[in-house]
């Protein structure tokens, strides 16, 4: 079983649509959570970044931890065609933002 | 401001060459890493660097990987010799620091004949 688990997807909605992006993960040891967004042929950008559990809101982009379900999600609103790309989410353990382990990455298609 | 640059984009070159990927890290940043990203495996960590010294390697898949940092500015994974199976999208990223997330070059897309 991989410590990360995360749907590839693809997962296609309708423009203006709420998005919701999630993993799973195996060890409680995990303490910093990332998501980053990947376009085809480019490298991963970093969306947003948390420490332990909670909310974090930037613009458009929730994310949000559980811990004690060993859960996050990643949720986009008023989704548009340009939010068509790859989500990869991202985590750590204590120790900062180091040995970063990656899920494999859903694939999102906004279609106007 | 300027971000992660690797060399080259594209490489293919033929099993048994020598092949050597180049990243330059942003400024100030003193934590490097590299990663290998594959469709079957996604992204994965090979080695990382904090202020030029290697920390970790555990992720470097066997002996013919070798990952140098001789300065601040400049990195080089090294792959000889290289083998089809080397073949995926080779990702440089660095940080300030432990404590910030990791921004990333927009990688060398390798094809090992």
């Amino acid at each position: 079983q991989k410590e990360v688990e995360q749907d590839p997807g693809p997962l296609s909605v309708p423009e203006g649509a709420i998005v919701s992006l999630n993993c799973t993960y195996s060890n409680s040891a995990f303490q910093y959570f990332m998501w980053y967004r990947q376009y085809s042929r480019k490298g991963p950008e970093l969306l947003m970044y948390t420490y332990s559990s909670g909310n974090k809101e930037d613009g458009r982009f929730t994310a949000q931890v559980d811990k004690s379900s060993k859960y996050i999600s990643l949720f986009i609103r008023d989704s548009q065609p340009s939010d068509s790309a790859t989500y990869l989410c991202a985590m750590s353990a204590p120790g900062g933002y180091q040995k970063v382990t990656f899920g494999i990455g859903t694939k999102l298609q906004v279609i106007p | 401001d300027a971000g992660v640059i690797q060399s080259p984009r594209h490489e293919v070159t033929e099993m048994g060459q020598e092949v050597t990927l180049r990243c330059k890290p942003i400024s100030g940043h003193n934590s490097l890493f590299w990663y290998r990203q594959t469709m079957m495996r996604g992204l994965e960590l090979l080695i990382y660097f904090n202020n030029n010294v290697p920390i970790d390697d555990s992720g470097m898949p066997e002996d013919r990987f070798s990952a140098k940092m001789p300065n601040a500015s400049f990195s080089t994974l090294k792959i000889q010799p290289s083998e089809p199976r080397d073949s995926a999208v080779y990702f440089c990223a660095s940080s300030p620091n432990q404590d910030q997330p990791q921004h990333f070059g927009d990688g060398t897309r390798l094809s090992i004949l």
